[in-house]
């Protein structure tokens, strides 16, 4: 059960697009197409951002979307703006009928 | 308006027990599995051990296997999470969630109950 792998932290400027990645293996990531990214800004629960890859729950801003080729996922988020700035975790079912996160990524706008 | 409030977190010394329970309102319980997730202090999330709708399907996360037992009472729309041995790395922020299946995601979480293990 090893975590998922996300860079520890990105940064951009309001207005750009922004790129975060996930990386697991062939029997997580890489063997289903149930990754879902979590937004948490501190001192708060965790909010769903997307699931099942690249879907938005309702409510979701259209900035957000998702991808994934082959062990890794992404998150871009577009336009970036001052509120978007939090950690950002992706989780991902798993060959075992476990859940596993990534270590979190902390986007920082600048 | 669903609500998931955790309580049952406290300070345990090392060796202890303890219990936190998830209160749900809002939704058809008995149709959710239903999930613990925990946040060490400046961590990142940690899956812990989810549970079906039936309670027919459990699973830990490894470093919680043997000591740790969740359940659910459908009748009393609480789910639970037993917590024995307790070690100090597993101090913190206990989270219930909703799970929607197949594709594992959490679409609703509580606001986290501290559990804190030190002497």
């Amino acid at each position: 059960q090893s975590a998922l792998t996300q860079p520890a932290s990105v940064s951009g400027s309001p207005g750009q697009s922004i790129t975060l990645s996930c990386t697991g293996t062939r029997s997580d990531v890489g063997g289903y197409n149930y990754v879902s990214w979590y937004q948490q800004h501190p001192g708060k629960a965790p909010k769903l951002m997307i699931y099942d890859v690249n879907k938005r729950p309702s409510g979701i801003s259209n900035r957000f979307s998702g991808s994934k080729s082959g062990n890794t996922a992404s998150l871009t988020i577009s336009g970036l703006q001052a509120e978007d700035e939090a950690d950002y975790y992706c989780s991902s079912y798993t060959r075992s009928s476990t859940l596993v996160f990534g270590g979190g990524t902390k986007l920082t706008v600048l | 308006e669903v609500q998931l409030v955790e309580s049952g977190g406290d300070l345990v010394k090392p060796g202890g027990s303890l219990r936190l329970s998830c209160a749900v309102s809002g939704f058809t319980f008995s149709s959710y599995s239903m999930n613990w997730v925990r946040q060490a202090p400046g961590k990142g999330l940690e899956w812990v051990a989810s549970i079906s709708s039936s309670s027919n399907y459990i699973y830990y996360a490894d470093s919680v296997k043997g000591r740790f037992t969740i359940s659910r009472d459908n009748a009393k729309n609480s789910l639970s999470l037993q917590m024995n041995s307790l070690r100090a790395e597993d101090t913190a922020v206990y989270y219930c969630a909703r799970e929607v299946v197949p594709q594992a995601y959490f679409d609703y979480w509580g606001q986290g109950t501290l559990v804190t293990v030190s002497s």
